[in-house]
């Protein structure tokens, strides 16, 4: 059974760079497409970006100017880099797996969703 | 951007059948998913392409989608099902993955 362990600093300055590592164990990450989501207190999900097992990647717009994800898979381990960070970062961030499906209707046409997901890493920034 | 759409909140009677909305412009031609998500705990998958459920979940938890909205049906809900529910999809070009706004559910 594939577990997923996020880790990073919990509390950042505005203006610094939040990385977070999330750590697969009970599977190969090579197998997968991985992702990250956050939740701000009190608010609803957000889709940060995808990093597929190619080391490709899918960012949200919204994000994208500022977000890395990679993935290292001499360690097992997929990361998140969010640039110039504010107030409006402070959230709980999720890592998870991302199941690929292919479209019935539509030539060449993936679908992508979480499955499995970690428990979650409170971020603060904070001056 | 693109947005789902979620009324905030449902309350139903233990037994009952709650219903959860989902609208979207492009539901039409792409599957919804929906995630459970209990007090202080991560997402859990409960239906995956509109309508199926993965291994685990319970048979009282279906899915269903026409035009361009997708449902959530908890039927006989219990007390254990109070959670936040969220909708998730991709827009037309299939590259921009959004989550819906989120519905509160309380069984009372």
């Amino acid at each position: 059974q594939v577990q997923l362990q996020e880790s990073g600093p919990g509390l950042l300055k505005p203006s610094e760079t939040l990385s977070l590592a999330c750590t697969v164990s009970g599977g190969s990450i090579s197998s997968f497409d991985w992702s990250w989501i956050r939740q701000p207190p009190g608010k609803g999900l957000e889709w940060i970006g995808y990093v597929y097992y190619s080391g490709s990647t899918n960012y949200s717009p919204s994000l994208k100017s500022r977000v890395t994800i990679s993935i290292d898979t001499s360690k097992n381990q997929f990361s998140l880099r969010l640039s110039s960070v504010t107030a409006a970062d402070t959230a709980v961030y999720y890592c998870a797996r991302v199941l690929r499906r292919e479209s019935t209707v539509t030539t060449n046409f993936y679908y992508y969703y979480m499955d499995v997901w970690g428990k979650g890493t409170t971020v603060t920034v904070s001056s | 951007s693109y947005e789902l759409t979620q009324p905030p909140s449902v309350s139903v009677s233990p037994g009952q059948t709650a219903r959860i909305t989902c609208s979207g412009d492009a539901l039409p031609k792409r599957f919804a998913y929906w995630y459970q998500q209990k007090s202080g705990q991560a997402p859990v998958l409960v239906v995956y392409d509109d309508s199926k459920r993965p291994s685990g979940i319970p048979e009282r938890f279906s899915g269903s989608s026409s035009g361009t909205m997708a449902t959530l049906t908890i039927s006989g809900a219990r007390v254990d099902d109070e959670a936040d529910y969220y909708c998730y999809s991709t827009d037309i070009s299939g590259y921009l993955y959004v989550f819906g706004t989120g519905t509160k559910v309380t069984v009372l």
